[in-house]
């Protein structure tokens, strides 16, 4: 497997709190992605970095904020969560903007 | 816009029985990846296929490229268990080729 991590792994929180998520790369790769995963959706993309403080929005971007004030590091924050943004978040990595490795994914629950 | 139609959405066999998915783009490709995702884990890059016609093999999947450049697909030799998962597929966004679109993917069941 890639040099990916995200954490935390596991999340319950509740409406209306913030909550950051983070994905740290051992491979200074410069393309990071963030995604989510509902069933019946496949992989949405949220936010992505073509490098460091460069980001741009995806197609469900609303109610996410992202930073990469470092290479390795791509911050996901919900600024008030709600219960829609429940979900499977993923982050992923690549070298070139094609292939993608993907992290274990972090499981929030918002209640 | 630019779209990924997979089909089908779910297939259920028997261990041992062929399966095949099928990926359809609105646009011509420059390449194309397949990816598998294990129930509760997360996608793996299978490969990527860039010439028209092409035909890979891994083991038991066979991963073709239409010669149009159109659509793909892959086929799984006489399944096993260990094929279980939602299977993938993913084109580079025309417009914008720092992402990908997605198929929605299959997920493939597998009887022992």
């Amino acid at each position: 497997d890639a040099g990916i991590t995200q954490s935390p792994r596991h999340k319950v929180t509740e409406t209306g709190t913030p909550v950051t998520l983070r994905c740290h790369q051992t491979e200074n790769h410069r393309y990071m992605y963030w995604y989510r995963q509902d069933p019946g959706h496949g992989l949405r993309l949220i936010h992505y970095s073509y490098g460091v403080k460069d980001t741009d929005k995806g197609e469900v971007s609303d109610g996410y904020s992202v930073s990469r004030s470092k290479t390795e590091d791509f911050l996901l924050t919900l600024e008030s969560a709600t219960s829609s943004q429940t979900s499977v978040y993923f982050c992923a990595i690549s070298p070139t903007s094609e292939t993608q490795y993907f992290g274990p994914g972090t499981r929030l629950l918002v209640l | 816009g630019q779209q990924v139609m997979q089909i089908p959405q779910y297939q259920h066999v028997q261990e041992g029985e062929d399966f095949t998915t099928y990926c359809n783009s609105s646009t011509t490709l420059s390449n194309i990846q397949w990816y598998k995702q294990r129930p509760g884990g997360h996608p793996v890059f299978l490969i990527q296929l860039v010439k028209s016609g092409e035909v890979k093999k891994q083991k038991r999947l066979t991963f073709q490229f239409g010669e149009a450049k159109k659509n793909s697909s892959l086929h799984i030799t006489a399944t096993q268990t260990t094929d279980v998962g939602t299977y993938f597929c993913a084109e580079r966004d025309a417009g914008n080729n720092r992402k990908l679109i997605w198929g929605l993917g299959t997920s493939l069941a597998v009887n022992p």
